[in-house]
């Protein structure tokens, strides 16, 4: 069956350190993957996404990194900062509309 | 340009009442989704829908849940003789045009049933 699962569920790091959080599909056919970023009481909120045509991508201090051989996908996020702080699910989906989510990986970031 | 707006925020009902969870996508957005997220747990898709169409309604449990999203108006997804597992976050996310376009998410309906 399809399942998005994530490799860790807590990570902790310094502020100013960069941070990684993985995350692995099963379904091979997904084209399509996207990080939120869930803050307590709120809706999850659109990090970066990435197409199967691609292996990384890039905004503001975010990369996504897609391994379609491994079926893993990674986000980096450099110079964590407090603010980061939240939950992170990673989500993928296969022309269908509908996403298939990972469990999440809590983010703490120590000052 | 508001994003996508969901209410009530709250909502608290006692068993074998119904809840009604409405959503207005983002201005220009055609494409509505609903997810329900239980305590510590990941996102699970509920239904999918366009104006006046259920496109995919795979993870709606078969009784008691409906959704709609008509010409005019929020999406609503409704919930008759709630029980208390369906005491949950219920999110409802939109996108532009097609099925492979971001989805933008609310800030969720969080509903208690006593």
């Amino acid at each position: 069956g399809e399942s998005v699962g994530l490799h860790l569920p807590t990570l902790s790091v310094q502020e100013g350190d960069n941070s990684i959080i993985n995350c692995a599909y099963s379904n091979s056919a997904s084209d399509y993957f996207i990080w939120y970023k869930q803050e307590s009481g709120k809706g999850p909120q659109f990090i970066i996404d990435i197409r199967s045509n691609m292996d990384k991508r890039q905004g503001q201090r975010v990369t996504v990194l897609l391994n379609k051989t491994v079926k893993h996908l990674s986000l980096q996020i450099a110079a964590t900062q407090p603010g980061d702080s939240a939950v992170y699910f990673c989500a993928e989906s296969n022309q269908g509309g509908k996403l298939i989510f990972g469990q999440g990986t809590e983010l703490s970031v120590k000052p | 340009n508001a994003g996508v707006m969901q209410n009530p925020r709250h909502l608290v009902r006692r068993r074998g009442q119904e809840a009604r969870l409405r959503c207005s996508p983002m201005k220009g957005h055609s494409h509505v989704y609903w997810y329900r997220q239980l305590p510590e747990e990941g996102l699970k898709f509920m239904v999918y829908l366009q104006k006046e169409n259920i496109i995919d309604e795979s993870g709606m449990p078969k009784e008691r849940f409906s959704a709609e999203f008509p010409k005019e108006g929020p999406s609503i997804l409704r919930i008759q003789q709630v029980v208390r597992g369906d005491s949950a976050a219920y999110f409802c996310a939109s996108s532009e045009r097609t099925e492979q376009e971001t989805q933008y998410f609310g800030p969720g309906t969080r509903l208690l049933v006593l």
